[in-house]
């Protein structure tokens, strides 16, 4: 079956960098979109942006356009998501989920807090 | 920016049918996807392009797609339905956007 498994939580001091990796399996990798989605503690969800993993096009959100970066690695079905300049409103789970016109289904998530 | 408005809850009785807004204009010209998400869990998506339902997730579970307005139908709900459900829907001036939550209580 289609399963995202994602990379462990993080712990980061703020203008830091973290990379949350997402390893798909089950379907073929570079056949379908890779979004990114955060939520912090008790609020909604928010997506970040999509990549591409056949030809690596992305897009991201307006909030996040110079922080944000997505790649992948297609030899390991593998998508990555780096956010820098870390502040304490980044702590939040974030989740990749396949799918160009919807999401299903979402890796576990991600815990990343940002605490100095 | 496009935005979709949710009521923050919606209360039921079992066996009972729950609706579920999510308001935007001219929703009805957009495909709408709704997901449900357990505490501690990932969103899992019940229904694609307004009304259609995932291999699994039951018959219980309706979309429909009008006008400002989307709506989430859950019939004779039960006590596992409670979660938060969020709509979603892609707008070319503000990519994918999600609604801001609906938290299901079964009474």
């Amino acid at each position: 079956q289609v399963q995202l498994v994602q990379s462990g939580a993080e712990v980061k001091k703020p203008g830091a960098s973290v990379k949350v990796s997402c390893k798909a399996s089950g379907y073929t990798f570079t056949s379908y979109d890779i979004n990114w989605v955060r939520q912090a503690t008790g609020q909604g969800l928010e997506w970040m942006g999509w990549m591409n993993p056949n030809s690596g096009n992305t897009g991201y959100a307006q909030k996040f356009q110079g922080r944000v970066t997505m790649t992948r690695n297609t030899s390991i079905s593998t998508a990555y998501m780096e956010l820098s300049s870390l502040r304490s409103e980044d702590t939040a789970v974030y989740y990749c989920a396949v799918g160009g016109n919807w999401f299903d289904p979402w890796g576990q998530g991600t815990l990343v807090t940002v605490s100095s | 920016s496009y935005v979709l408005t949710q009521p923050p809850s919606v209360s039921v009785a079992p066996g009972q049918t729950a609706r579920i807004t999510c308001g935007g204009n001219n929703i009805g010209s957009k495909s709408v996807h709704w997901y449900q998400q357990k505490p501690g869990q990932a969103p899992v998506l019940v229904v694609y392009d307004d009304s259609d339902r995932p291999s699994g997730i039951p018959e219980r579970f309706s979309g429909s797609n009008s006008g400002n307005t989307a709506t989430l139908t859950i019939s004779r709900v039960e006590a596992g339905d409670e979660a938060d459900y969020y709509c979603q829907v892609w707008d070319s001036s503000s990519d994918w956007v999600f609604g801001g939550g609906t938290k299901l209580t079964v009474l």
